[in-house]
């Protein structure tokens, strides 16, 4: 079955480390996003991209960073610069941003719970 | 940019009970999402609208988007355990389909 996975489930940060969370998808999506979501929020743009090797900024950008080299993977890295990380993230997909499939709703992974040591 | 306030934050309703949630958007509405989150998870995709008026069931979920297209509503008929979660809108800004922006989220708690 296609769908989106994300690893792992839950991931440990010690003060001054980087992280990558990983994103894996198999629905031949061409858009690909990340999400934060804290508690009592709903979930904030952190990264998202409309093709291979390319990317944009969301709404909450500063402290991560992305790469997008491959179609399947959208990997997210937590930096040290980011001094808040503790939340839970998700990835999703969707067919495409313009045109007849833009308005495809995004699936979603299961998250990555990532908290500080 | 777009806000999206959802109420109730939180319900509890009996089992066989009905419930209504509702998501309310400081500006038009070009495209509105229903998803469903169990705590800890993933969210699971609902229903979609577009249009003004437009309305669209599941099973036992109905989904309205109103005229004005500001406001959209989620009613549960005849509530179930497997009701219970954190329902969640989620909405298309003007100038891009893909860039979504959510509401906070309601959680239904549903009781024997």
């Amino acid at each position: 079955d296609g769908g989106i996975t994300q690893s792992p489930k839950y991931l440990f940060r010690k003060e001054g480390q980087n992280v990558t969370l990983s994103c894996e998808q198999n629905l031949n999506h061409d858009a690909m996003y990340w999400y934060r979501q804290d508690p009592g929020q709903g979930l904030r743009l952190i990264y998202y991209s409309q093709i291979v090797n390319d990317f944009q900024k969301g709404d909450i950008a500063e402290g991560y960073s992305v790469s997008r080299e491959k179609k399947e993977s959208f990997p997210l890295t937590v930096t040290s610069a980011q001094k808040n990380p503790t939340a839970f993230y998700l990835c999703a997909s969707n067919k495409g941003w313009q045109g007849a499939v833009s308005n495809q709703p995004q699936h979603f992974g299961d998250g990555t719970r990532l908290s500080i040591l | 940019s777009q806000e999206l306030e959802q109420s109730p934050q939180s319900l509890i309703v009996q089992e066989g009970k009905n419930l209504t949630i509702n998501c309310t958007s400081s500006k038009t509405l070009y495209g509105l999402y229903w998803y469903k989150q169990k705590y800890g998870e993933g969210l699971i995709f609902l229903m979609m609208l577009q249009k003004g008026g437009e309305e669209k069931s599941h099973e036992k979920i109905t989904a309205k988007l109103d005229e004005k297209k500001q406001q959209s509503s989620l009613h549960i008929t005849a509530s179930q355990p497997s009701h219970a979660g954190i329902y969640l809108c989620g909405a298309a800004a003007t100038d891009s389909w893909g860039k979504l922006q959510f509401g906070a989220g309601t959680q239904v708690v549903v009781t024997p």
